[in-house]
């Protein structure tokens, strides 16, 4: 199963541009990309996915090099309300729809 | 609106008992999961099923049962094998069968034992 790696926590200001990247080595070929955001005490919110180049759409924009070995999720001028979990996953290719979650990154954004 | 309905939203157990956690769908999703969150952590998954009348154990699914006897409906039962059950637990169906499909996730169940 492909494991993800991303930073534990990011910091980050109101208007700024968050960029949080994610490491899948071991990805396969038919496994997609995909982002998650998770608020306290409530399910994860699908973000984003994407299989590579690049994905945008009103949220945020996701960036996958040739390689596929890594992900850049994207988010443009945060605001308070985006200080969240975010959460890489990569799909396993063995048709079991399992989505293996790492820790994510908590993202903490500031007045 | 289509969705997952996760309920109850806070549910206090006794030592030795077993408690059941409700999940239902209504977007005609064909796979569901439980997974299991403590504070801190990513989700761990208890068990999933791809088609009614069966299922699969995930990583962590000593202590736990469910059963899919309607294609909207995955209850799981928190056993008293269940050694240390305090956690929120997330419900979440996709439409296919593979990871490739997004998850949409219920608003969850935080289970305390008392």
């Amino acid at each position: 199963l492909a494991k993800t790696t991303q930073p534990i926590s990011m910091d980050s200001y109101e208007g700024q541009e968050v960029n949080i990247t994610c490491s899948h080595n071991n990805i396969a070929t038919n496994d997609y990309i995909t982002w998650y955001q998770q608020f306290p005490s409530q399910g994860p919110r699908f973000i984003i996915q994407g299989y590579k180049t690049k994905v945008t759409n009103e949220v945020a924009s996701l960036f996958i090099p040739a390689d596929r070995k890594s992900s850049t999720l994207s988010l443009p001028r945060v605001s308070l309300s985006d200080t969240a979990v975010y959460y890489c996953l990569v799909g396993d290719n063995g048709n079991t729809g399992k989505l293996i979650f790492g820790q994510g990154t908590t993202l903490q954004v500031k007045p | 609106d289509g969705g997952i309905t996760q309920s109850p939203k806070y549910l206090f157990r006794k030592e030795g008992q077993n408690v059941t956690l409700s999940c239902e769908q209504n977007l005609n999703h064909d796979a569901m999961y439980w997974y299991r969150q403590d504070p801190g952590q990513g989700l761990r998954l208890i068990y999933y099923s791809q088609i009614v009348n069966d299922f699969q154990k995930g990583d962590i699914a000593e202590g736990y049962s469910v059963s899919r006897e309607k294609k909207e409906s995955f209850p799981l039962t928190v056993t008293s094998a269940q050694k240390n059950p305090t956690a929120f637990y997330l419900c979440a169906s996709t439409a296919g069968t593979t990871a490739n499909y997004g998850y949409t996730f219920g608003s969850g169940t935080r289970l305390t034992v008392v």
